[in-house]
Parts: C-alpha cells; sequence; structure tokens
C-alpha cells in the first residue's frame, strides 16, 4: 500500500541554524500539508499546498518558514532560523482529488538546542 | 471559533468493555469529521470518519455518534483491545478539498489484559 514517506526521521540542529524537511507524499495525490505536534500535545496545522502554490496557512507558519516541491515527488518544509520552540514532531500529509482523507506520514522529529 | 475539544485527557479501560471519547466544536462550517489513530512514534492514520448528514457511522468495532444541533460527536470502541491501546485525536475540517485539519487535544487510551 502507498505511502508517505519523510527524512530524516530524527533532526537535531543549532538555534538559528536552517533546516530542511523531506517529504515524498503519495504518488498521484495533489494536496499536500505540514502539519507539527509539540511534544504531548494536539496536531497543528502548518500550511497546505496545491498546484505548486500555498492554499492555506497558519498564523504558525510565518516567515521563517517555506515550503516547496521542487520535482514532481518531494514535497519540503524549510525553516530558515530555528528556534528552541521550534523543537516538535513535524508530519507531512498528502490528499488525493475528491476525497478529504489526509495521509500522514511518519513524521519527523526536530530538536532544537 | 475553530477549535475541537476533546475529552478524556485519558482512558483506562479492561479488555472486552467500551471506550468513549467526546468532542465538540464551534464551527458551523465544519463538514467533515473524522477520527485518527496515533501509535507511539508513528504519524496518524484515519480511523473512521463521518459527515453531518448522518447521526451514526459504524465500521467494525468503531462507530461515530454525530450530532449537528448540539455540536458534538464521540467514537464509541466496542469488545477494546490491548492493541487499540493508543492515542485517539478527533479532528474537523470544512468541506473543501485540501482544507485544513483541525485536531482534538487527543485522547490516550489504555487498554488492560
Amino acid at each position: 500500500e502507498p505511502e508517505v514517506t519523510q527524512t530524516p526521521s530524527h533532526q537535531v540542529t543549532q538555534m538559528g541554524q536552517e533546516v530542511i524537511l523531506r517529504c515524498v507524499p503519495i504518488s498521484n495525490h495533489l494536496y499536500f500539508y505540514w502539519y507539527r505536534q509539540i511534544l504531548g500535545q494536539k496536531v497543528e496545522f502548518l500550511v497546505s499546498f496545491y498546484n505548486n502554490e500555498i492554499s492555506e496557512k497558519s498564523e504558525i507558519f510565518d516567515d521563517q518558514f517555506s515550503v516547496e516541491r521542487p520535482d514532481g515527488s518531494n514535497f519540503t518544509l524549510k525553516i530558515r532560523s530555528t528556534k528552541l520552540e521550534d523543537s516538535a514532531m513535524y508530519f507531512c500529509a498528502s490528499t488525493p482529488e475528491f476525497t478529504d482523507t489526509q495521509y500522514f506520514g511518519p513524521g519527523t522529529r526536530l530538536t532544537v538546542l | 471559533q475553530q477549535q475541537v475539544k476533546q475529552s478524556p485527557q485519558s482512558l483506562i479501560v479492561q479488555k472486552g468493555g467500551i471506550s468513549i471519547i467526546n468532542c465538540a466544536y464551534e464551527n458551523t462550517a465544519f463538514d467533515y469529521f473524522p477520527w485518527y489513530q496515533q501509535f507511539p512514534g508513528k504519524g496518524p492514520a484515519l480511523l473512521i470518519a463521518i459527515r453531518p448528514d448522518v447521526s451514526e457511522k459504524k465500521e467494525g468495532r468503531f462507530t461515530i455518534s454525530f450530532n449537528k444541533s448540539a455540536k458534538q460527536f464521540s467514537l464509541h470502541i466496542m469488545d477494546s483491545q490491548p492493541g487499540d491501546s493508543a492515542t485517539y485525536f478527533c479532528a474537523a475540517s470544512k468541506e473543501t478539498s485540501g482544507s485544513r485539519l483541525t485536531f482534538g487535544e487527543g485522547t490516550q487510551l489504555t487498554v488492560n489484559p
């Protein structure tokens, strides 16, 4: 069964450094999302992406964040200058057309020191 | 108005018992209500979902009950098994392709053998 994959599974970085989290959505899916989950808290929406542009973003998704679909398979989340409070599990998700079901990847645990 | 409130925060049931998790929402524009199951170290996985045109949906041991007037919905797990031990999240979104999911706070379910 196809699944969303994410790399790396765990990323440790120093405060102020740039990180890029990578996702490979399920092939033929058209909508892509990033969510984050701070340890012990609920899953929070960051951004959705469709047709090579951001379709919606939350108040969390400020100028430090950007997303890109550099080719036909990858979907990336970049954090330009990481803060301690960016430490969280980041989930990528994707949705095919004509359905609301979002399929989540296993997540990347980001630790900012 | 975007919030989804979930209770209880944690739940312990005996094998064979019924697990009940409740959620309430505020935004009347929400039109799709999924439940996600999350095991430690994994991404959320869709368990079952409902739209407000029906009051109940059953899939195997899992049932969603939906009360549109009260803006509440609940997950019932019949004949709970130790393998059901996980964190359960309710969520809601508008019925628009690519809409963000707004998650509840999560319920950690433990089913004792």
